[in-house]
């Protein structure tokens, strides 16, 4: 079955850019979406179509895609930005998520 | 407001079935796609299966083909997950998703997102 593959963990200092990347060898074929879920919440859309932002994301959350990796990027990290983060692709009709990223804000 | 709340999560015995409900408001719930994902206990997302604005289209993750029936009444604004031959690994929290979509114009291009999810419903599967 596809899979996605994204860093158990990344830390990054407040202020700082925090990357996170997935990577999947169909990636490059398809678009990437990406959810933040904080603890005992539900998952939430932070990037859609590789790099689009919904309405009420803030601009520090972008989105690209090179070959068969896509990443996630946090300029000037705050520390409600610590979560869990999980890119997501379409395999035809069937969506596949990655195992998520644990991100730390020290 | 746009909302999904799940119901009908609770403890079952291994080999047993649940019907999961997820209730729909504040949008047009015949115009979209719809999921269920779910997340085992300290473990990632996990999506699980979709079902087409009309119902004539479903898909299933390998592990719960044949056991598990996804359905949905445009009518009552409701979606369902009916829950067959049970097992400890099918223990998670459930989630019901809308699939939004986005039409490029230039490419010509239906995009697919999880854009509306519930706060989920907790399956537990145990003796």
């Amino acid at each position: 079955s596809y899979e996605l593959t994204q860093p158990p963990s990344v830390s990054v200092s407040p202020g700082q850019t925090a990357n996170i990347t997935c990577s999947g060898y169909k990636l490059g074929d398809t678009y990437t979406c990406w959810y933040h879920q904080k603890p005992g919440q539900s998952p939430l859309l932070v990037i859609y179509e590789d790099s689009k932002r919904p309405s009420g994301i803030p601009e520090r959350f972008s989105g690209s895609k090179s070959g068969n990796t896509a990443t996630l990027t946090i300029s000037g990290t705050q520390a409600m930005d610590e979560a869990d983060y999980y890119c997501q692709a379409w395999d035809s009709s069937t969506a596949v998520f990655g195992g998520g990223t644990k991100l730390t804000v020290l | 407001e746009v909302q999904l709340v799940e119901s009908g999560g609770g403890l079952v015995q291994p080999g047993g079935s649940l019907k999961l409900s997820c209730a729909a408001s504040g949008f047009t719930f015949s115009s979209y796609w719809m999921s269920w994902v779910r997340q085992a206990p300290g473990k990632g997302l996990e999506w699980v299966v979709n079902i087409k604005e009309d119902g004539s289209e479903k898909y299933y993750v390998d592990s719960v083909k044949g056991r598990f029936i996804i359905s949905r009444d445009n009518a009552k604004n409701s979606l369902y997950l009916q829950m067959n031959s049970l097992r400890a690994e099918d223990t998670a929290v459930y989630y019901c998703a809308r699939v939004g979509r986005y039409y490029d114009s230039g490419a010509a291009y239906y995009y697919y997102f999880m854009d509306v999810w519930g706060k989920g419903t907790t399956v537990t599967v145990s003796s």
